[in-house]
């Protein structure tokens, strides 16, 4: 079963545009991931936000996290057309760091 | 530091055929573990490890053995491919466990026929 799943499940956007992508999950976690996936790539981690935290950066990314709501929103600043990939939240459970599991995923296409 | 690395690249069996999907690691990580990813969904846990000599069963383990004799390691085998398993295939490793990132190699596309 998808423990996150991701909203919009595609997203079209012109480059230098903000692209807003957001995940919703079922249960407790210790910390929730997002990952980017390039057509025909493997996965490439993004930034990791744990449970006490709310808002992460890192360079043109930025995470936040309602565990109250058990939500996350990943948004990309001033996006360009290698920005276009598959973007994936996954999410650890509470009391077990042993397992990551996966949404369905958001597909972001940037025109240039 | 060539990360994850994955063999094959592609490959295509018949029905009842075995095969072993190979991982290897070489940041010493003690985590390892196999994902699938089908069309319009995302990736899901086959099996896992957490060190040499200890695996244990993920989301969709059926049809798949795994072991874990080496820290570098972790092999995926299938013991007899139905039209089903065809799917592309993932391993990633993380430090420890999953509370740090997982770096994933770069797939193997396995098509069932």
């Amino acid at each position: 079963s998808q423990q996150g799943e991701e909203d919009p499940q595609a997203l079209s956007i012109q480059e230098g545009e903000n692209a807003t992508m957001n995940c919703s999950y079922k249960t407790s976690i210790n910390n929730l991931q997002w990952y980017r996936q390039n057509s025909g790539r493997g996965l490439v981690h993004l930034i990791l936000i744990r449970s006490n935290e709310r808002e992460k950066h890192s360079g043109r990314l930025r995470v936040t996290l309602d565990t109250s709501k058990k939500s996350s929103s990943l948004l990309i600043t001033a996006s360009r057309a290698a920005d276009t990939a598959s973007y994936f939240c996954a999410t650890v459970p509470s009391g077990s760091a042993r397992q990551l599991t996966f949404g369905s995923g958001t597909q972001l296409t940037v025109l240039p | 530091n060539a990360g994850v690395t994955q063999t094959p690249k592609f490959q295509v069996l018949k029905t009842g055929q075995s095969m072993t999907l190979q991982c290897a690691q070489d940041m010493n990580h003690e985590y390892m573990s196999w994902y699938r990813q089908d069309p319009g969904m995302g990736l899901r846990l086959i099996h896992y490890s957490v060190g040499a000599g200890i695996t244990d069963q993920g989301e969709v383990p059926n049809g798949y053995n795994v072991s874990r004799s080496t820290t570098e390691d972790f092999p995926l085998r299938l013991l007899s491919a139905a039209p089903s398993q065809t799917s592309v295939y993932f391993c990633a490793s993380s430090l420890k466990q999953m509370n740090t990132e997982a770096f994933f190699g770069q797939g193997t596309r396995l098509t069932v026929v």
